[in-house]
């Protein structure tokens, strides 16, 4: 399995755009988290499914951000209009059926917000 | 979520065993300590789980006293690839669950 893809690598966006980031966990995991990782402030957990199904969306930032999971094998997180603050790396990641907490990452997609 | 506390950041050499402790004061008797190593430029990566006494693999060791208050991930003869951030997490062992990173602990191996 070639892990958890996803794309863009980077994006440079232009303030007041719409940025669409995403992922492709790993087959046969069913649970799917959204990170963002600033200097200031760490790794943040923005959202996480559960066989697609949102269960935690307490992390997402504000209404200018949201996420989707339309099946088992893709999900969106999607910014709008983007502001320069959202300038972060955003992960991906997923976790296996078999009751294990071990998530696996994405190489994270850069976003700069200029 | 218990809530875990580990030092900023910590410096060794090569060679040399690195023990990183973390405190959970907090813990559930369900809770799992998990910890992940995460390189410059890339996403954390799973190195270790344990939920009492002492549990061993390729990577490292992770020590856990009777009232799992506390553990310490030892990573014996560190080389300069080791240099990364380590997080302590703690939380159920259910696939689905909620997996909150604290600040880590950055350490640095010189040669």
């Amino acid at each position: 399995d070639a892990g958890v893809i996803q794309s863009p690598r980077h994006e440079v966006t232009e303030m007041g755009q719409e940025v669409t980031l995403r992922c492709k966990p790993i087959s046969g995991h069913n649970s799917l988290f959204w990170y963002r990782q600033t200097m200031m402030r760490g790794l943040e957990l923005l959202i996480y499914f559960n066989n697609n199904v949102p269960i935690d969306d307490s992390g997402m930032p504000e209404d200018r951000f949201s996420a989707k999971m339309p099946n088992a094998s893709f999900s969106t997180l999607k910014i709008q209009p983007s502001e320069p603050r959202d300038s972060a790396v955003y992960f991906c990641a997923s976790s296996p059926m078999d009751g294990s907490t071990e998530a696996f990452f994405g190489q994270g997609t850069r976003l700069t917000v200029v | 979520l218990a809530k875990t506390t580990q030092p900023i950041s910590m410096d060794s050499y090569e060679g040399q065993e690195v023990n990183i402790t973390c405190s959970h004061n907090n813990i559930a008797t369900n809770d799992y300590i998990t910890w992940y190593q995460q390189f410059p430029s890339q996403g954390p990566r799973f190195i270790i789980q344990g939920y009492k006494t002492k549990v061993t693999n390729e990577v490292a060791s992770l020590f856990i006293p009777a009232d799992r208050k506390s553990s310490t991930l030892s990573l014996p003869r560190v080389s300069l690839s080791d240099t990364a951030v380590y997080y302590c997490l703690v939380g159920k062992k259910s696939s689905g669950d909620k997996l909150t990173f604290g600040t880590g602990t950055r350490l640095a191996v010189r040669p």
